[in-house]
Parts: C-alpha cells; structure tokens; sequence
C-alpha cells in the first residue's frame, strides 16, 4: 500500500478563497483523522471518522471549516472562505480498529497551505 | 482525555541513551500510552505503546511505573537521525478497541555530532 495519500502537497491561496485538502486513506482502515499544525498551536486534531461517519468534530475551529467522507477511500477537508490564520500544515491519517489493542495511526506528508 | 507533561526540549549526543519522561497523573484504568515521533517536513509516526511495566521493541522502550502515573521513553545509542519532536499520549479505548490521538507539545529532542 502506498500509504496515506494527500493532495496537494502545497497550496497558496488568497485570502476569500474556497481550499479543498484531499486525502485517501490506507485501504482497509476504518478511522479517518485530519489534523492541523502551527508553531503556535502544535498538532490539533480536527475531526476524525469512523466508518465514514463524523465521530467528534469538536476540533473543527469553526464553521468556515467542514470535512466530508464520502466513501471509505476518500476525504475532504473545506475551508470557505479562507483567511491567513488558517495557514498551516494539515494532516490526514488513517488506523484500523481491531482484537490486537494496539493502536498506530499513519500519517500523510500533509498539506501545507498558505493564505495570502 | 488524560493531561500529560513533557519536557519541552532536550539535547544529547550521538551514542548516549536518551530518557524521556511524561507525567499524566490522571490516568484513567482503560487509558494506554503511546509514544510518536515526528521529523521536520513529516507527520507523526508510531513508536511505541504500553499499559504497564516494560514494553520494548527495536526502536525503544517503554517503562511504566507500578501507579502508571508516568512513563519514560528509552532511545538506546541515539544517532543524528533520531533528532526529532517526541510526543506522549494517553487516552481510552472506545468500545471499537481504538484510541482518540490528541497531541500534546512534545519533547524536541536534538542530537549533535
């Protein structure tokens, strides 16, 4: 598998515009995290899935912000209308649930966007 | 979520044993602990968990006290390439057996020549 597969890798944007952040899950797993990252803030995590449902969206910073999961191979993250606070790299990553307890999160390279 | 405590930085050299201790004194009964490392440029990635005692694995090892209340991660003869950002998690199962990862600061761990 080739891991967790985000797109783009990098993108500016003015400030006003619509950003869609794309990930595709490691197949077969049945969590979905997106995560955003700042000096400032650290790692915060956003919203996860489980099953393709919004399990606790408490972490979305607020409504400019929604996440979609349409199907199990695939994410969306929406900024709209984006500003320049919102420049950050984000994270997606993706876990199975299972008998072993043990649990490992994997990571995409992430997005690194920047408002302008 | 349990609260937990790293130092925020920590320096070593090549060859040396590094130790990094986490607080989290409200542990919870059902609550693991999970190490990640994270490299500049790259997402986290999984080291190593445990519940109680000694977990250890090719990359590190994890010692639990008795109470559980804290939890040191060893890196046995550290290199430049383990210069890297450590972080401590603890949190509960939920019913489907996994865990909710919320990141903490982190230890910034340097390595020098």
């Amino acid at each position: 598998d080739a891991g967790v597969i985000q797109s783009p890798r990098h993108e500016v944007t003015e400030m006003g515009q619509e950003v869609t952040l794309r990930c595709k899950p490691i197949s077969g797993h049945d969590y979905l995290f997106w995560y955003r990252q700042t000096m400032m803030r650290g790692l915060e995590l956003l919203i996860y899935f489980n099953n393709n449902v919004p399990i606790d969206d408490s972490g979305m910073p607020e409504d400019r912000f929604s996440a979609k999961m349409p199907n199990a191979s695939f994410s969306t993250l929406k900024i709209q209308p984006s500003e320049p606070r919102d420049s950050a790299v984000y994270f997606c990553a993706s876990s199975e649930s299972g008998g072993t307890r043990r649990t490992e999160a994997f990571f995409g390279q992430g997005t690194r966007l920047t408002v302008v | 979520l349990a609260k937990t405590t790293q130092p925020i930085s920590m320096d070593s050299y090549e060859g040396q044993e590094v130790n990094i201790t986490c607080s989290h004194n409200n542990i919870a009964t059902n609550d693991y602990i999970t190490w990640y490392q994270q490299f500049p440029s790259q997402g986290p990635r999984f080291i190593i968990q445990g519940y109680k005692t000694k977990v250890t694995n090719e990359v590190a090892s994890l010692f639990i006290p008795a109470d559980r209340k804290s939890s040191t991660l060893s890196l046995p003869r550290v290199s430049l390439s383990d210069t890297a950002v450590y972080y401590c998690l603890v949190g509960d199962f939920m019913n489907t057996g996994f865990q909710k990862l919320v990141f903490g600061t982190g230890t910034r761990l340097l390595v020098s020549p």
